[in-house]
């Protein structure tokens, strides 16, 4: 019940092309929904996060939707730039709990 | 001011050797996680320390692994009797301990077990 589901695991768009990423969970009780932005030989960094009484959250590019019934939520990435290439990770949690599940990642490749 | 720092980059061992990973967080954070990511995988929880509460052990895979923290301080990650199997990324976080806070990562060791 712990477990969050990713897709696609690699993804492939155009430069100017929109990027979406989708994640579902089971564990109703996560509160905190954030994505990270990893870099080759780098750590995760923190890109965007939502909690649960919103549908979408944007900034800049990026949104995050949010489907509390259907236990989903995904990433958009707007004007997709070949700076974006990186592998993105969804996670969640509970704000009692706070160690993060995080989804297997998806690697995205834009091209010029 | 600097972002959590991790010892060393990378480290190389022969199977049944124990080794040692350090993490310094960023100051004043006073939560610390560890986190193990296998090539071309999530990232899996090992283990969170809060202050001086008792630590959150939850994901810690096996009595081969343990992790102390001093204070709100340096913590180091030990593997003994290393296996291939423990060959990953272990990466380090730090949080200010508020709700909803930002976790931020260090670099991460990457660990290979000969």
């Amino acid at each position: 019940q712990q477990q969050v589901k990713q897709s696609p695991q690699s993804l492939i768009v155009q430069k100017g092309g929109i990027s979406i990423i989708n994640c579902a969970y089971e564990n109703t009780a996560f509160d905190y929904f954030p994505w990270y932005q990893q870099f080759p030989g780098k750590g995760p960094a923190l890109l965007i996060a939502i909690r649960p009484d919103v549908s979408e959250k944007k900034e800049g590019r990026f949104t995050i939707s949010f489907n509390k019934s259907a236990k989903q939520f995904s990433l958009h990435i707007m004007d997709s730039q070949p700076g974006d290439s990186a592998t993105y990770f969804c996670a969640a949690t509970t704000t009692g709990r706070r160690a993060l599940t995080f989804g297997s990642g998806t690697r995205l490749q834009v091209q010029p | 001011g600097a972002g959590v720092s991790q010892s060393p980059s990378n480290k190389v061992t022969e199977k049944g050797k124990d080794v040692e990973l350090r993490c310094d967080p960023i100051s004043g954070h006073t939560a610390l996680y560890w986190y193990r990511q296998r090539l071309g995988q999530g990232l899996e929880f090992l283990i969170y320390f809060q202050g001086n509460s008792a630590p959150d052990k939850s994901g810690l895979p096996s009595d081969r692994f343990s992790a102390e923290r001093t204070g709100e301080s340096v913590s180091t990650l030990t593997i003994q009797r290393t296996q291939q199997e423990d060959s990953a990324v272990y990466l380090c976080a730090s949080s200010s301990g508020h709700s909803g806070e930002t976790q931020y990562f260090g670099p991460g060791t990457r660990l290979l077990v000969l």
